[in-house]
């Protein structure tokens, strides 16, 4: 399996426009998570789905922020209107939860968006 | 929620020696406490994890310890070597919940 993967790797974009992030999580794996990573605040979990449904999006900033997974394979995290705090890097990750209880996070190589 | 707090935020150790970074957690229910390595520019992955039925776990350099009572748990690492220079992750989450809380970072620098 080629591990999650994450697209575009870098953005750079103006403030106000809208702005999408896309992952495929690794074929099997149940649950899926959008982090966000700043030097000041670390590792922030923005959402996550698991069996494609939205669990827990306390994390989401604001509502220029929205997330989907329409199906196993694939989620979109968009931004519009895009802010220059917005900057970071943006990891996506799956797991396979199973009877036990949280499994190995996977992530992506990470989106960094820059928004001038 | 469960808020995970994470200590030192930098540390710099001469290879050869040992490196230890200390976490506490929040919320007693938590059962899972992974160990995460972000090389400069690169994802995070896993290094090591423990759940809480048991109180230490090593792998090669590598150990975790956890102490339930006092809710903290940390991340032992003998023997440093240049190429352990990263920044760490402590974590935490509970059963029946997804959600992993992670900690603020450790940026471990190993001087050769």
């Amino acid at each position: 399996d080629a591990g999650v993967i994450q697209s575009p790797r870098h953005e750079v974009t103006e403030m106000g426009q809208e702005v999408t992030l896309r992952c495929k999580p690794i074929s099997g794996h149940n649950s899926l998570f959008w982090y966000r990573q700043t030097m000041m605040r670390g590792l922030e979990l923005l959402i996550y789905f698991n069996n494609n449904v939205p669990i827990d999006d306390s994390g989401m900033p604001e509502d220029r922020f929205s997330a989907k997974m329409p199906n196993a394979s694939f989620s979109t995290l968009k931004i519009q209107p895009s802010e220059p705090r917005d900057s970071a890097v943006y990891f996506c990750a799956s797991s396979l939860v199973s009877g036990v209880g949280t499994g190995e996070l996977f992530f992506g190589e990470g989106s960094r968006l820059t928004v001038l | 929620g469960e808020n995970v707090e994470q200590h030192p935020s930098t540390l710099s150790v001469q290879e050869g020696d040992s490196a230890v970074i200390k976490c506490t957690y929040s919320d007693s229910a938590s059962n899972y406490f992974p160990w995460y390595k972000q090389e400069l520019g690169k994802r995070p992955q896993l290094i090591i994890d423990i759940r809480s039925n048991v109180g230490e776990k090593k792998d090669q350099r590598i150990a975790v310890t956890l102490n339930k009572t006092a809710k903290h748990f940390s991340l032992h690492i003998t023997e440093t070597q240049p190429e352990d220079s990263a920044v760490y992750f402590c974590a935490a989450s509970w059963p029946g919940y997804q959600k992993v809380t992670f900690g603020i970072g450790t940026k471990l620098q190993v001087i050769p």
